[in-house]
Parts: C-alpha cells; sequence; structure tokens
C-alpha cells in the first residue's frame, strides 16, 4: 500500500538557520508532490508544488527537491524565522491517485527559537 | 490566490443530532471538492470527493449515508453528519482545485466539531 513518511519528531533550530524536512514515500509513483503549511486549528496552506521531471523549485526563502529515484523530497526553508514554526505537510498527487487526490504524509512540526 | 470558506468554525452538538457543513469557493469554480478529517496530532485522510452535479465518491470506510455530502452549485458543496456520536468530534476539513491553475489545492479553515 502507499505510504508517505515524514520525520514525526519535531524539529528544532535555530533562528537563522536553514530548516530541512524530509518526504520519502513508497509503492506510488506520483505525477507532482505538494508542501503546505498548518497552524494549529486552521486548514493547511499552499506552499509549492514540484512535478515528476522538475528536481528543484523555489520561491522566496523556501525550495523543494524531488528525487523520483530515491522516493524522496527535501524541502528547505533559509534564514529561517520564529513565524516559521508550523506543521510542514507534503501530500502527492496523480497518477497512482485518480483525478486530483492527495495522499498526505504525517507532516513534521518545526519550532524556530529566536 | 484562490479562498476557500468554511461555515461553521466551531460547531458542539449532542448525540444523535445532525451537523451539516458548508464549503465555498469564494472566487473561482470548483467542479470537484475534496472532505478531509483529522484527528489530532495526525494527518488529513481523505473522506470523499464531492463532485457537482453527481454523487460524491468515498474513501474506503467511509460511510455515505452517516456522511451525507451535496454538491449542489460551483462553488458549495456540503457535508452533513447524520447521527452524530462523540467518536465523530475531529476536524474537519474541505479543499478545491482552482481550475484556473495547476493541481494545486486551496483549503479552508476548517470546522471543529464536538458531539457531546
Amino acid at each position: 500500500s502507499q505510504k508517505i513518511e515524514q520525520n514525526s519528531e519535531a524539529l528544532n533550530i535555530q533562528e537563522g538557520k536553514t530548516a530541512t524536512l524530509t518526504c520519502n514515500y513508497t509503492n506510488y509513483s506520483p505525477a507532482y508532490l505538494q508542501w503546505y503549511r498548518q497552524d494549529p486549528g486552521r486548514g493547511p496552506v499552499f506552499l509549492l508544488l514540484i512535478r515528476e521531471n522538475e528536481k528543484e523549485k523555489r520561491k522566496e526563502r523556501l525550495k523543494v527537491t524531488f528525487d523520483t529515484t530515491l522516493k524522496q523530497s527535501l524541502f528547505h526553508i533559509t534564514a529561517s524565522q520564529p513565524a516559521d514554526s508550523a506543521t510542514y505537510l507534503c501530500a502527492l498527487g496523480g497518477p497512482s491517485n485518480a483525478g486530483n487526490m492527495l495522499t498526505f504524509g504525517g507532516g513534521t512540526r518545526l519550532m524556530v527559537k529566536p | 490566490g484562490a479562498v476557500v470558506s468554511q461555515h461553521p468554525s466551531r460547531v458542539i452538538c449532542k448525540s444523535g443530532t445532525s451537523v451539516k457543513i458548508e464549503c465555498r469557493s469564494l472566487d473561482f469554480q470548483a467542479t470537484t471538492m475534496f472532505w478531509y478529517r483529522q484527528f489530532p496530532k495526525q494527518s488529513l485522510m481523505l473522506m470523499a470527493t464531492s463532485n457537482e452535479g453527481s454523487k460524491a465518491t468515498y474513501e474506503q470506510g467511509v460511510e455515505k449515508d452517516k456522511f451525507l455530502i451535496n454538491h449542489a452549485s460551483l462553488t458549495l458543496s456540503t457535508l452533513t453528519v447524520t447521527s452524530a456520536h462523540p467518536e465523530d468530534s475531529s476536524f474537519y476539513i474541505c479543499s478545491a482545485r482552482d481550475p484556473r491553475g495547476g493541481n494545486e489545492q486551496y483549503f479552508g479553515p476548517g470546522t471543529r466539531l464536538t458531539v457531546t
């Protein structure tokens, strides 16, 4: 069965450092992978989408890599700030998933300390 | 960016009653919306795919007679939890894809349901 793994332990880093979060998957051939941010008691907020034929994508302080051979995506936040503290979810979509359905990982909680 | 709203944000109901949750796409039309459930410290679990003008598609293990979904227009989907029980207490979130964009989904703020 499909399995998406994110580090369930919280990641604690110092402000200004780069945070790196990992998303690994098995038994899946996604057409794209998405990263979301979720704050407590709120719905997820879309951050970045990367397609299977893309190696890397950037948006401001965010960078996502996608290695379909390793079946892994890395999510980086450079120059991290306390406001970046949240839970980050990776989600995989198509073609194994019908339509635009997404399958989510368990999320990793990031804590950025001042 | 695309905006999705949900109403209510919080609801408390008694066991045995029914609760309706609304999901609206505010600035785009969505032929498909998705309903998720999230228990504390767990990830989002897809419950069903809501299709405008046709029946919803439910995920395995989700009772369609208990979780009624109606997608009556291109901007509104509703989820009704019928005969609610305390174990139905959860965080319910909807999402939709803006057809003008790519595959990214936009989520509502969620509805916290507590069944007493």
